[in-house]
């Protein structure tokens, strides 16, 4: 069965040190991904995505994820937290073929100053 | 400002009693979908509609029902509202057709049914 799993139900780091959101995917075929970030009481606001071309890709607010086929993985990842960081996180897959997204469950990210 | 406007933001209603959700996009989106929002889940796909004139069903349709009124709105009913129906309802539209491509969300309905 198709599926996207994020790893972590929650993740907490210190303000300035790194940021690590696991997410796997099952697929034989490559399809596509995304990661979401929804803050308190907020609608989902589009991070980044995977667009078959580069495998490392930049989002907003100095996140990236990268795709690595052979792990059927897209990590987020960012180098310094920052407080407004904390929110939501979802990874979010399109398989080839379908109409439809299908995510995670959901990460969320608590930053400790 | 371009985007998914959901109406209205909150709601509560008791059990048994019927509304509707009413979602539009300016964006001139082919696609439109109804996602439901339950702590620990994530999101599921209620309904979605991939274009003007077609709907189909999602994860969880049960209980639901949804109107294409036309390539800008896309409208969700309870028709008889269950206290398992609580939850945070997004819309969201796309552009399909592309090879990558990403939703728009609206800020969502928070509904309560007692």
């Amino acid at each position: 069965a198709q599926s996207v799993t994020q790893l972590d139900s929650h993740v907490s780091v210190s303000e300035g040190t790194p940021v690590l959101l696991r997410c796997n995917y099952s697929s034989s075929y490559s399809p596509s991904l995304f990661w979401y970030v929804q803050h308190p009481n907020k609608g989902l606001q589009l991070l980044l995505k995977y667009t078959s071309a580069a495998t490392l890709v930049k989002g907003i607010n100095g996140f990236e994820a990268e795709f690595k086929k052979s792990e059927t993985s897209f990590h987020l990842t960012k180098p310094s937290a920052h407080m407004s960081d904390a929110a939501e996180y979802f990874c979010v897959v399109r398989y080839p073929g379908a109409n439809n997204l299908f995510f995670g469950t959901g990460t969320r990210l608590t930053v400790i100053p | 400002n371009a985007g998914v406007t959901q109406t209205p933001k909150f709601q509560v209603l008791k059990t048994g009693q019927s509304m509707t959700l009413q979602c539009a996009q300016d964006m001139n989106h082919n696609s439109m979908y109804w996602y439901r929002q339950d702590p620990g889940m994530g999101l599921r796909l209620i309904y979605y509609s991939a274009s003007e004139g077609t709907t189909d069903k999602g994860e969880v349709p049960n209980g639901y029902n949804v109107s294409r009124l036309n390539k800008r709105e896309f409208s969700l009913r309870l028709e008889s509202a269950a206290p398992s129906q609580t939850s945070v309802y997004f819309c969201a539209s796309s552009e399909v057709g592309l090879a990558n491509y990403g939703y728009t969300f609206g800020s969502g309905t928070r509904l309560t049914v007692v």
